[in-house]
């Protein structure tokens, strides 16, 4: 089993709609989780991070947590085209090393 | 304020052969991370700096590979001698010491070994 697990996808969903990214992990003693998102070619950019249960809101973006799941997941409002990206769902279980999964593919249809 | 660099920013090599990659992390930095990204796979870490002080190797994958950080500030990460299987994308990561968990990441150094 993989430390964290995310669906490669691609995704693909519509301008306008709303993205929705899943990620699981293994570790019941993380205790900080990130999203961070990877254009083609770029450096992984980390967009929301969240420590608690719970939603967590930045602009078009809301996090969310489920420890006891051990589900994280990263909503997408109103997608935009350059939305379109790899988004990186990464966890960290104490300390500063940082596990990541092997990532979305999101596209974003104008 | 310039974001983390890497040099180069591509190296193709031949087997058997050393490759020195850099970073340098944002100024006032105290910790300075390598990770790495095989063909298709995620992410790993390889290990994390507190200033010159190696806190974390758990991830490097071998003794080819050695990382230093003189005085604190850029680093390197040599690889020697190079195999095939050292392909891949190596990042750079560094984060102030009031936030570790919030790191900044560079653009990589794409290796490939032939």
């Amino acid at each position: 089993q993989k430390e964290v697990e995310q669906n490669s996808g691609p995704l693909s969903v519509p301008e306008g709609a709303i993205a929705s990214l899943n990620c699981t992990y293994s570790d019941r003693g993380s205790q900080s989780f990130f999203w961070y998102r990877q254009y083609s070619g770029k450096s992984p950019e980390l967009i929301m991070f969240i420590y608690s249960n719970g939603d967590k809101e930045d602009g078009r973006f809301t996090a969310q947590l489920n420890k006891a799941s051990q589900y994280v997941s990263l909503l997408i409002r109103d997608s935009q085209p350059s939305d379109s990206a790899t988004y990186l769902c990464a966890v960290n279980t104490g300390g500063f090393k940082t596990i990541f999964g092997a990532g979305t593919r999101l596209f974003v249809k104008a | 304020e310039a974001g983390v660099t890497q040099f180069p920013s591509h190296s193709v090599i031949e087997k058997g052969q050393t490759v020195t990659l850099r970073c340098d992390p944002i100024s006032g930095h105290d910790n300075l991370y390598w990770y790495r990204r095989v063909m298709g796979k995620e992410i790993k870490f390889l290990l994390h700096f507190v200033k010159e002080s190696k806190q974390d190797e758990s991830g490097m994958p071998n003794n080819r590979f050695l990382a230093e950080r003189t005085g604190g500030t850029y680093s390197t990460l040599k690889v020697q001698p190079a195999e095939l299987e050292d392909s891949g994308v190596y990042f750079c990561a560094s984060s102030p010491a009031s936030q570790g968990n919030i790191q900044y990441f560079g653009a990589g150094t794409r290796l490939s070994v032939l």
